[in-house]
Parts: C-alpha cells; structure tokens; sequence
C-alpha cells in the first residue's frame, strides 16, 4: 500500500532563512508521480510541482526547490529566502499509476510559519 | 479559466440529517476526486468520478456518496450525519490521467451539530 510521510508536524523560521521539508514515500509500483502542495489559511490546495518517479532531475522555480532522489524514497522541498507569505501547510502527496483512477495519498502536512 | 467551483463554502446541520456538496470542475477535465480532511485524519480519499462513472472509493462507509453529470459537474451527499463527520471537504478537478495534476476548490466547511 502507498505512504507518504511528513515527519515534520510544525516548522517556524525567521523571514530570509532557508527552510526543507521532508517527505518521505512508500510505493511498490514502478511508476508513480509524487508531488507538493500548499494549503494558505483559505483552505485551498495550491498545486507546487508534479514530479513522476522517471524523472529525478531536481528542480528550481525561483525560490523554491525540490530534490527527488528514489534511492532514499524521498522527495524534499526547499524554500530559500523564506518570506512571511510562505506560512502555510504544505502537503507532500503520491499518486499511483497502476490504480486505474487519479488518487492522491497525501502525508500529514508541515505547518510552516515564517515570522517576520 | 475559471478555478474548481465548490458550494456552499460553508454549512452547519444537525446529527441525523444529511447533506449534499457540489462540485463544478475546470472546464474540459472530466474526473472530479472529493477528500476529507480532519485535524485528526488528514487527508483522505473519498471517491472519483470520471465521465459519469465512479472509478475509485476510498475506505468511507456507504453513507458518503456521489455523482457527476453529463456536464463533469460532481455531487457528494452524506446520510445521517454524525458528529465525527464535521471537515473540510475538498473537491479536486482533474484531466484524469497519469502525470497530471490536480486542481482543489476551496472547499466546503461542513459542521455537524
């Protein structure tokens, strides 16, 4: 069965540091798409990036990254330079191929709270 | 284009009742996916829907349910609510096929009293 982990519950940092969360999956399939999220007190999910499981070039949109490496099963985003407009739970998400339909499996969620 | 439609944003009912949320999706993708989110449960699947017909359900009893339409539009109904029902529940449109992404609305706030 597939699992995503977040092991970080809450983060808070200081405006212009740099900040990774962890996101950590399980999955038996071959092939698979992993991707971020990011949940502002509004309630809706923001799509971040769609990465699937052949492709483990890593990826930079300006001030973010996200680091995909399949031997560790995991797939790690950074935030550089962090702003207050950056606070927000952010959710690593695996979405299967073989399922035969489009579901996520989400992990538990990171509350980043940037302070200013 | 337009974002993913979710109404009403907000509802409060009663144990016992029951409770339909609609869903407009982005026009021309045709699954729509429902979750439920808990401060306990995170996010959970519920079910997709993908020209009309339900592709997937997650591990929800058979209270929850749901329906497109013709038109890709997506209803989720609850029968007799309990408390334990009481989440965000987040609609998500999408083209419906490997490697693409999803689009969330913004979600219906349902309150069981």
């Amino acid at each position: 069965a597939q699992k995503v982990t977040q092991a970080q519950t809450e983060i808070s940092v200081v405006e212009k540091e740099d900040v990774t969360l962890d996101c950590v999956y399980e999955t038996r399939d071959t092939t698979y798409y992993l991707f971020w999220y990011k949940q502002p007190p509004s309630g809706e999910l923001v799509f971040l990036i769609r990465r699937n499981s052949f492709d483990e070039q890593n990826e930079i949109s300006g001030r973010y990254s996200w680091n995909f490496q399949k031997s560790t099963s995991s797939f790690n985003f950074t935030i550089t330079a962090s702003q207050v407009v950056d606070s927000a739970v952010y959710f690593c998400a695996l979405s299967e191929s073989g399922a035969g339909s489009y579901q996520l499996t989400f992990g538990k969620g990171t509350k980043l709270s940037v302070i200013p | 284009k337009a974002g993913v439609t979710q109404t009403p944003r907000y509802l409060i009912k009663t144990r016992g009742q029951q409770v339909t949320l609609s869903c407009s999706p982005i026009s021309g993708h045709r699954s729509v996916s429902w979750y439920q989110q808990t401060p306990g449960q995170g996010l959970q699947f519920l079910f997709e829907y993908f020209s009309e017909t339900q592709r997937n359900k997650g591990n929800f009893p058979g209270r929850f349910s749901g329906r497109q339409f013709s038109n890709s539009r997506s209803e989720m109904n609850v029968s007799t609510l309990e408390l334990g029902d009481s989440a965000l529940y987040l609609c998500a449109s999408s083209l419906g096929v490997a490697n693409t992404e999803a689009f969330f609305g913004q979600g219906t706030r349902l309150t069981v009293v």
